[in-house]
């Protein structure tokens, strides 16, 4: 089953609005949770780490005004897309590993389509 | 920057043939990570290979680890319909969570 659940499936906003996005760890803790992006027709790219208790750590080229990350709880972040551009339309998708340590692999959530319009 | 490229970009292939797939890096990683994505959906992980020359099974598909920790394949044997999708490798160096992903290979599969 799921290991990692996202909401809302899509999202269609206005240019100018601000849209957020939810991760869950289902059934674990996770202290640690990836955000990637995803345009069309193109490969996964990590935006940031998200960090429980501390701030977001940014991935070159990703503007941390923009996309705020807030890792409320051991099973939440949230990702809010700020003054969203048609630009920033994407598949946004969230991970996390199941359990501690380097050899846990990363567990995708179902991802998060978003079109500004 | 570390980049991965994975070939073929596509594959049509008739249901009950085999299937492989590639990934080269031009640097080394620690651990290789199979995943398969469908439209409109997350990537599922299939397979997760940590150690140099590991080979790994998980029903039909068979994933191993290069031994110079810098290449990974996929097989898929006797392919069905339910295995079109797009397949990705991803790599692992050693910042934990920084996965760099191959381009893809988009698989269809003809019953």
């Amino acid at each position: 089953g799921a290991v990692v659940s996202q909401h809302p499936s899509w999202v269609i906003c206005k240019s100018g609005t601000s849209v957020k996005i939810e991760c869950r760890s289902l059934d674990f803790q996770a202290t640690t949770m990836f955000w990637y992006r995803q345009f069309p027709k193109q490969s996964l790219m990590l935006m940031a780490t998200s960090n429980e208790g501390s701030k977001a750590t940014y991935e070159q080229g990703v503007e941390k005004d923009k996309f705020l990350i807030n890792h409320a709880s051991l099973t939440l972040s949230t990702l809010t897309v700020t003054s969203a551009h048609p630009e920033d339309s994407s598949f946004y998708i969230c991970s996390a590993p199941k359990r501690t340590g380097t050899n846990s692999p990363l567990h995708f959530g179902n991802g998060t389509r978003l079109t500004v319009t | 920057g570390q980049q991965l490229n994975q070939s073929p970009q596509s594959m049509f292939i008739q249901e009950g043939e085999d299937v492989s797939m590639n990934c080269t890096s031009s640097s080394i990683f620690n651990t290789w990570l199979w995943y398969k994505q469908e439209p409109g959906e997350g990537p599922v992980l299939l397979i997760a290979l940590y150690k140099a020359g590991e080979l790994t099974s998980n029903g039909r598909l068979t994933a191993q680890f290069g031994i110079t920790r810098k290449d990974s394949f996929l097989n898929i044997s006797a392919s069905i319909p339910s295995d079109v999708g797009i397949y990705f490798c991803a790599g692992q160096g050693t910042s934990y969570g920084k996965l760099t992903f191959g381009q893809g290979t988009i698989l269809t599969v003809h019953p």
